[in-house]
């Protein structure tokens, strides 16, 4: 596509459900990155994808959160028994090469209440 | 280890004036990439530029320029004659080399500054 897209782009849900957060970079992009923007915080890195591999997922807050991507394509994050400090705006981005720089999705803004 | 610092939590400035945010950054990398974003109240970050440790030319687009220094582990980013419209809260980003042709693992990013420009 044109540009990341994120979905869905505002969710609510109740505290110990699970939910799923789904991302759609730029066509060829080959690596892909997951992060967690809290309310007037900084941008925390969750997880970065090259292909359909995950070698960095330092950022995972907890054993809650997982991340998939298939098809070298779509990335769906999963949170399990969600918790009200998950919260926060999830963002999405990819990039071809590095010097090419990175494309941000607009991002889901997650409601735990 | 990696570390981007944005000492200026918020910055207010009125319209026509020049304002520059800092950012400080550690890595012990010799091969890196520097960014500026910017985040306007809609939410979408907005890419302004990207800078590899190799090149310390200055840079000028329109308003906006950048400073990098490497003497200081510096990118400070000024805005000259601010408008209504440069309200938004900017990050600075790093991101080290790493495989892949390139594409490393991640940005790490600075806890941003908030500038309020006003008419």
């Amino acid at each position: 596509g044109a540009g990341v897209s994120q979905s869905p782009s505002n969710k609510v849900t109740e505290k110990g459900k699970d939910v799923e957060l789904r991302c759609d970079p730029i066509s060829g992009h080959t690596a892909l990155y997951w992060y967690r923007q809290s309310l007037g915080q900084g941008l925390e890195f969750l997880i970065y994808f090259q292909g359909n591999s995950a070698p960095d997922k330092s950022g995972l807050p907890s054993d809650r959160f997982s991340a998939e991507r298939t098809g070298g394509s779509v990335s769906t994050l999963t949170i399990q028994r969600t918790q009200q400090e998950d919260s926060a705006v999830y963002l999405c981005a990819s990039s071809l090469v590095l010097r090419f720089g990175y494309t941000f999705g607009s991002g889901t803004r997650l409601t735990v209440v | 280890a990696q570390k981007v610092t944005q000492a200026q939590t918020e910055i207010s400035v009125v319209e026509k004036e020049d304002v520059t945010l800092d950012c400080v950054y550690e890595t012990r990398d010799t091969t890196y990439y520097l960014f500026w974003y910017k985040q306007p109240p809609s939410g979408e970050l907005v890419f302004l530029i990207r800078r590899n440790s190799f090149d310390e030319q200055n840079e000028i687009s329109g308003r906006y320029s950048w400073n990098f220094q490497k003497s200081t582990s510096s990118f400070n980013f000024t805005i000259t004659a601010s408008q209504v419209v440069d309200s938004a809260v900017y990050f600075c980003a790093l991101s080290e080399e790493g495989g892949y042709g390139g594409a490393t693992n991640k940005l790490i990013f600075g806890t941003g500054t908030l500038l309020a420009v006003q008419p």
